[in-house]
């Protein structure tokens, strides 16, 4: 099993400013993986980070928007940037090291 | 394109009933099947399938996958207040990077 410790577990953010979220696992990971879940939504996968290269957007979703950066394999960060409304949602972090994927504790982003 | 769809979209029920949640998928490169409850933010894990027919079982609930059919079952018998959650259902691939596909989620709701 992992144990991932997530932050902030909520914000409220100004349109236009940016947030950065923080995951730290308890354990070495190759992949970590950042969701969206907006209200009343399943759960989209917005990228896939591995350490030492770039991260993969899944299709909808860009760097420019959502960077990612992943300095080791224990953390990750994800930044929403010049935020609007529609950013309003929660953000997961995961990891599978062994093809059950463990969450974070989520962060609960609203802004106004 | 993958895809994982949940039947139904909600649910409410009395305490001691038993229910039934459907996942069908179409996934390419299908590696796992994976049940989540989610009750505020972060989904806790419940099951993992990977093998056809064979039940996986935890107290009240138990799960089976029918890899011929593409579809998976979570069931839940004697109904609790406690169980009312969204239930996820999350398909891992491997195409391209590994990943999960998550459906859109069953709401249940049990009164008491």
């Amino acid at each position: 099993s992992a144990v991932i410790s997530q932050k902030p577990s909520r914000d409220i953010c100004q349109r236009g400013t940016s947030l950065t979220i923080q995951c730290q696992v308890d354990s070495q990971v190759t992949m970590m993986f950042w969701y969206r879940q907006q209200p009343g939504q399943s759960l989209t996968l917005i990228a896939t980070a591995n350490q030492g290269s770039e991260a993969t957007y899944e299709s909808g979703f860009v760097i420019d928007k959502f960077p990612i950066s992943r300095p080791n394999l224990t953390f990750s960060t994800l930044t929403v940037s010049n935020m609007s409304p529609e950013d309003s949602s929660i953000y997961l972090c995961s990891v599978a090291p062994a093809l059950e994927a463990f969450f974070g504790q989520g962060t609960r982003l609203t802004v106004v | 394109e993958d895809k994982v769809v949940q039947s139904p979209l909600s649910l409410v029920v009395h305490e001691g009933d038993t229910v039934t949640l459907n996942c069908s998928y179409e996934v390419t490169n299908f590696r796992s099947l994976l049940w989540y409850k989610q009750e505020k933010k972060a989904p806790t894990f419940l099951f993992m399938l990977t093998s056809s027919g064979i039940e996986k079982k935890s107290g009240r609930l138990s799960s089976i996958l029918d890899k011929k059919e593409l579809f998976s079952i979570l069931n839940i018998t004697a109904t609790q207040t406690g169980d009312s959650a969204v239930y996820l259902c999350a398909v891992g691939s491997t195409s391209g990077t590994y990943k999960y596909i998550f459906g859109t989620g069953t709401r249940l709701k049990v009164l008491a």
